[in-house]
């Protein structure tokens, strides 16, 4: 079994609709970040939390501990939204360098 | 501007050569990282070093190796004791080894035939 498991793992969607990715996990943790991976392989860090609610322009990233459970939404999408995103968990008590990351959910937002 | 940068982002190497992957940055970060992505499946730690002169294995570190002589920069090798180096490799760095986003390379993609 995946430590970290993301749904859905494709996903398509009209330009403005509004898009919920989510992300579950079986460890206890001290941190979550949700990355987005471009078509030319490039990441970019969305956010790190560790409690609550974080927004960020039309992105917003939730998280509830208890339920070992995070949500990405998307508002108003748009087809530059289109990437991978990508779901990472940092253990409690695990090596100190260690991320364990989902597989990934592919988003492809149509104009 | 700060950031990382790897090079080249293409590599073609033949089997059983051993190959070293670039990776520099000017954040000032302590920490840096390298991974290994393969198609259908989650990021994987190869090696990460909190400081200068120190690095420990990830998950998948055999047929690897890494130095860190300096601050800025982290290579790896990928040695003919890979059994199946073709990939995508990300560097990535962070201020600290813990509690600290990470911030990533664009990546290079090897292949070994």
């Amino acid at each position: 079994k995946n430590e970290v498991e993301q749904s859905p793992q494709n996903l398509t969607a009209q330009e403005g609709e509004f898009i919920t990715i989510n992300c579950s996990y079986s460890v206890g943790i001290s941190a979550l970040h949700w990355l987005q991976q471009h078509p030319g392989g490039g990441i970019v860090s969305l956010f790190m939390l560790s409690s609550g609610k974080k927004k960020h322009g039309r992105l917003i990233a939730t998280i509830n501990i208890q339920e070992k459970h995070s949500s990405l939404h998307i508002t108003a999408s748009h087809p530059r939204d289109s990437a991978v995103y990508i779901c990472a968990v940092r253990p409690y008590g695990g090596s100190q360098g260690n991320l364990i990351f989902g597989k990934g959910t592919k988003l492809s937002v149509k104009p | 501007d700060g950031g990382i940068t790897q090079s080249p982002k293409y590599l073609f190497r033949k089997e059983g050569q051993n190959v070293t992957l670039s990776c520099e940055q000017n954040l000032n970060h302590d920490a840096m990282y390298w991974y290994r992505q393969d198609p259908g499946q989650g990021l994987r730690l190869i090696y990460y070093s909190q400081i200068v002169n120190d690095f420990q294995k990830g998950d998948i570190a055999e047929g690897y190796s890494v130095s860190r002589e300096k601050k800025e920069s982290f290579p790896l090798t990928v040695t003919s004791a890979q059994k199946n180096p073709t990939a995508f490799y990300l560097c990535a760095s962070s201020m600290r080894i813990q509690r600290y986003e990470q911030y990533f390379g664009p990546g290079t993609r090897l292949t070994v035939t």
